[in-house]
């Protein structure tokens, strides 16, 4: 069974940094690219950021390009984002999600919480 | 980025009956090389995150009920379930993955009558 489990949320002041994580078992972690996408509050999905299964390749979209930045251990079956100069509107639920090619999304974390505020 | 649109932004269906989402894309997600539509539905029942449904617009991924079914191509897209059951209340977002960014539609809240 494909279970992804996030970590590291929390209440951080604006233009703090915190980093997440996803544990990932029940497939084969490495061959896989993820994903984090996060929903605001009351709002849609947004795609944050993903990263091929090598690591090799990263990808951002452009409101989080400089200040957030993933990574990813193999051996430890785990994804990380790591956020920078947080902002206001960077307040939502980050879900780690596992890429099976073609940007969709099949599997998805339960998401943890990001609140930032003053 | 490809915006996608999707309406109605609520509906409520009676139980039984069939409830119909469309899905618009500012741009084609039809890919003419394989013939594939770039083009995944989602289910976020309250307080759950996102499932995916269907994917190249009208393939349904493992263990999604028959009652489902994805429609559509190039721009235009439609997810309809055919027998509306209380467990399928929740907000659907269609999801284009022809180019990155992914975008996601705005959702569609599907309620019972």
């Amino acid at each position: 069974e494909v279970r992804l489990l996030e970590s590291g949320g929390g209440f951080i002041h604006p233009g703090g940094s915190l980093r997440l994580s996803c544990a990932a078992s029940g497939f084969t972690f490495s061959i896989y690219d993820m994903s984090w996408v996060r929903q605001a509050p009351g709002k849609g999905l947004q795609w944050v950021s993903a990263i091929s299964g090598s690591g090799g390749d990263t990808y951002y979209a452009d409101s989080v390009k400089g200040r957030f930045t993933i990574s990813r251990d193999n051996s430890k079956n785990t994804v990380y984002l790591q956020m920078n100069s947080l902002r206001a509107e960077d307040t939502a639920v980050y879900y780690c999600a596992k890429t099976p090619g073609h940007w969709k999304f099949d599997y998805w974390g339960q998401g943890t919480l990001v609140t930032v505020s003053s | 980025d490809i915006v996608m649109t999707q309406s109605p932004d609520s509906l409520a269906v009676s139980l039984g009956e069939r409830a119909t989402i469309n899905c618009k894309s500012s741009q084609s997600v039809l890919y003419s090389s394989n013939n594939k539509n770039y083009l995944g539905w989602y289910q976020q029942r309250p307080g759950q995150p996102p499932k995916l449904l269907m994917y190249w617009a009208s393939s349904r991924e493992s263990g999604v009920p028959d009652r489902f079914s994805g429609s559509g191509s190039g721009t235009d897209f439609t997810l309809t379930i055919s027998s509306l059951q209380a467990e399928d209340v929740a907000v659907y977002y269609c999801q284009q993955y022809y180019s990155t960014p992914p975008t996601f539609g705005q959702g569609t809240k599907v309620e019972i009558k």
